[in-house]
């Protein structure tokens, strides 16, 4: 049981260059979450999806995207990366029932991602 | 709208000190969730506890506790003979039923314990 896993660990990326963060729960969860953290900030949600084939914006949307085919993943996308971009990204995962775990949210490692 | 307020920055205290983080929150709705989350130098994200909005009783574990008061939004935690494993960033959440249970996020506070 891995919980919540996330690839890659690291990544360095160019100005304008595209990549995809792939985040992988084994907890048969229905909600999961991308999430960014600055430095000296708490989290701030991106994108989140409350099931397979649906995404919905949170609260710092732009420049990402997102997609859930399958129940277990949970993609973010950058198409065109830019400084601002660069983050640490960490991905969740929740069940809206079950006791007592309801609502709690589990975390992957995180992401380091530097945009030059 | 919702809010998570951490008023602390950084607290810094010697070891085997108690020490209480702060967290003040806004929310209008009636069924809620409160989360304390530590996240250590090493960077993960640990799940420390979790409150719902109907169950305001103290709960206490180990050389942790929590004071859960509705009448003044706060949701504190207070380290009791901190020790300098407990440095760290902690944050504070709320969630609620009415936004399916998105974290709001505090900016955390960022706890030093001196040897």
């Amino acid at each position: 049981n891995a919980g919540v896993t996330q690839t890659p660990k690291f990544r360095v990326l160019k100005t304008g260059q595209s990549m995809t963060l792939l985040c992988a729960q084994d907890m048969n969860h229905e909600y999961m979450y991308w999430y960014r953290q600055d430095p000296g900030m708490g989290l701030r949600l991106i994108h989140y999806s409350v099931g397979e084939g649906t995404t919905a914006k949170g609260e710092v949307p732009d420049g990402y995207n997102v997609s859930r085919l399958k129940k277990q993943n949970f993609l973010l996308g950058l198409e065109s990366a830019a400084p601002s971009q660069t983050s640490v990204y960490f991905c969740a995962s929740s069940s809206p029932t079950g006791s007592p775990q309801r609502n709690e949210q589990y975390f992957g490692p995180g992401t380091r991602l530097t945009v030059t | 709208a919702q809010k998570v307020t951490q008023a602390q920055t950084e607290i810094s205290v010697v070891e085997k000190e108690d020490v209480t983080l702060d967290c003040v929150y806004e929310t209008r709705d009636t069924t809620y969730y409160l989360f304390w989350y530590k996240q250590p130098p090493s960077g993960e994200l640990v799940f420390l506890i979790r409150r719902n909005s109907f169950d305001e009783q103290n709960e206490i574990s180990g050389r942790y506790s929590w004071n859960f008061q509705k009448s003044t939004s706060s949701f504190n935690f207070t380290i009791t003979a901190s020790q300098v494993v407990d440095s760290a960033v902690y944050f504070c959440a709320l969630s609620e039923m009415d936004s399916n249970y998105q974290l709001i996020w505090g900016a955390g506070t960022k706890l030093i314990i001196k040897p």
